[in-house]
C-alpha cells in the first residue's frame, strides 16, 4: 500500500509569490494534518482536516490556508511568501483523531524562499 | 513555555550498545499521549513508539522501550542493541486529549543520535 505522498518534492519560490503543497493520504485515512518544520528544529503545527472540516489551527498567519477535498487528499497553500517561510513542510494523515492514533508522515515539500 | 523538552542536542552510541534519549513535558491535561518518532535524512518521520498517560506498563516495541515516570513528567526513550540504521533525529511529542485538538501533536526540538561502528 502506498503511504502518504506529497507534491513536489522540492520548490524555490521568491519572497510575494504564493505556493501550493499537495498531499495525498494513506488510503482509508480521514484525517490530514500539516507541519513545517524549519531547519533543525521540531514540526510546528499548522492544520487539521478531518472529513473535509478543520479542525485545528496551530499559530500561523492567515496567508496560511488549506483544504481537503471529497477523496480526502490535501492542498496547503501560503500567499504573500516571505524568507521565513522556507521550511520542510510535513503532511500527515491517519485514520481517527482518536488520542493514540499515530501519524504517518510523508517525506515532505523543501521550500526555499529567495 | 516549551511543553516538550529534549536536552540532548546531540548523542552519540557504539553499535550494540544501548541508549537513552530523555524528554520532559509539561502539561495540565490529565489526559494525553507521548509518541516517539524518528527521522532520517530522507525527511519522513517514522512512528516508533506510544505511551498513553493511563497506560500502567511501560510500552515496548521491538528494540524500543519507553521509560515512563509519570510523577517525573518524563518519557525517555531507550534504543537496545544499537544499529548503524539507528542514525537519525529522534523527535518527543505529545497530544492531549482536552485541548479540543486531540489531532495537533506537540514536538521537541530533536537529538540526534549517530551511532558508531
Amino acid at each position: 500500500d502506498a503511504g502518504v505522498t506529497q507534491s513536489p518534492t522540492h520548490l524555490i519560490k521568491t519572497r510575494g509569490q504564493h505556493v501550493t503543497l499537495r498531499c495525498s493520504p494513506i488510503s482509508g485515512h480521514k484525517s490530514v494534518s500539516w507541519y513545517q518544520q524549519v531547519l533543525g528544529q521540531g514540526p510546528q503545527f499548522i492544520f487539521q482536516y478531518y472529513e473535509k472540516e478543520e479542525r485545528g489551527r496551530g499559530n500561523f498567519p492567515d496567508r496560511f490556508s488549506a483544504r481537503q477535498f471529497p477523496n480526502y487528499s490535501s492542498e496547503l497553500n501560503v500567499n504573500a511568501l516571505l524568507l521565513g517561510d522556507s521550511a520542510l513542510y510535513l503532511c500527515a494523515s491517519s485514520l481517527s483523531r482518536q488520542l493514540n492514533e499515530k501519524l504517518f508522515f510523508g517525506s515532505g515539500t523543501q521550500l526555499s524562499v529567495l | 513555555a516549551q511543553k516538550i523538552t529534549q536536552t540532548q542536542p546531540g548523542m552519540f552510541v557504539q553499535e550494540k550498545e544501548a541508549v537513552t534519549l530523555d524528554c520532559t513535558y509539561d502539561t495540565s491535561d490529565p489526559s494525553y499521549g507521548l509518541f516517539w518518532y524518528k527521522q532520517p535524512s530522507s525527511g519522513e518521520m517514522i512512528f516508533l513508539i506510544y505511551q498513553g498517560s493511563y497506560d500502567q506498563q511501560n510500552a515496548t516495541e521491538g528494540r524500543y522501550s519507553l521509560n515512563f515516570q509519570k510523577a517525573r513528567k518524563s518519557a525517555n526513550l531507550v534504543i537496545s542493541a544499537s544499529q548503524l540504521g539507528d542514525s537519525a533525529m529522534y523527535f518527543c511529542a505529545m497530544r492531549e486529549h482536552g485541548s479540543g485538538n486531540t489531532g495537533k501533536l506537540i514536538f521537541g526540538q530533536g537529538t540526534t543520535l549517530q551511532v558508531k561502528p
